[in-house]
């Protein structure tokens, strides 16, 4: 099957850069996409991974290593809007449109 | 153009009840798929329909059922309710559900408590 690890919780304060980790477990996958969820309302996609490397979008980027079975997702310049949940997924060879989720990091940004 | 939109927003039913949601997707997409939030289980999926067709699904028991109509909007019904099912349920749609980087877009879920 396939599983992801994220930490539950991450603290930062406004204004810094943070971190947060994605490791999985799978046999086989198209990529790695990163989603944010503010307080039980819909996921939003933030950036995708096909390849290793980093992408970035604006103040988020996202990285793959498929060697190393981890991808980050990298929040900078963090503004109190950014506190929310965010999850990595996987998207699966010949599985359509299915994710699968990692159990979610809950980011707090403080003053 | 309009989101996804899923309604009811809110529902409590009791347990033993069914309960059916609905799900409109971004104009022009085929696929939709369903997902079951929980504290305790994450985000979890349900299953994935595209042209009317079940194209994928999750590791739920079968009284979690789904349809998509020609219109590509879809309902998934819950039958013999148990107090576990409550939770927040989403769905996303996307243009073929092609997967890979195609964007999922959610809708703001049907919160459903069985008491």
């Amino acid at each position: 099957g396939q599983s992801l690890e994220q930490p539950s919780e991450v603290t930062a304060v406004e204004g810094a850069i943070v971190q947060i980790n994605c490791t999985y477990q799978t046999s086989g996958f198209y990529g790695l996409s990163w989603y944010q969820q503010h307080d039980g309302g819909a996921p939003t996609f933030l950036s995708y991974n096909a390849l290793d490397g980093l992408e970035e979008t604006g103040r988020f980027s996202s990285f793959l290593s498929r060697s190393d079975s981890y991808g980050y997702l990298l929040l900078q310049e963090l503004q109190m809007k950014d506190s929310a949940s965010y999850f990595c997924a996987l998207s699966g060879y010949n599985q359509g449109g299915k994710l699968i989720f990692g159990q979610g990091t809950e980011l707090s940004v403080k003053p | 153009k309009a989101g996804v939109t899923q309604t009811p927003r809110y529902l409590i039913k009791t347990r033993g009840q069914q309960v059916t949601l609905s799900c409109s997707p971004i104009s022009g997409h085929r696929s939709v798929s369903w997902y079951q939030q929980t504290p305790g289980q994450g985000l979890q999926f349900l299953f994935e329909y595209f042209s009317e067709t079940q194209r994928n699904k999750g590791n739920f028991p079968g009284r979690f059922s789904g349809r998509q109509f020609s219109n590509s909007r879809s309902e998934m019904n819950v039958s013999t309710l148990e107090l576990g099912d409550s939770a927040l349920y989403l769905c996303a749609s996307s243009l073929s559900g092609r997967g890979g980087g195609e964007t999922q877009y959610f809708g703001p879920g049907t919160r459903l408590l069985v008491l």
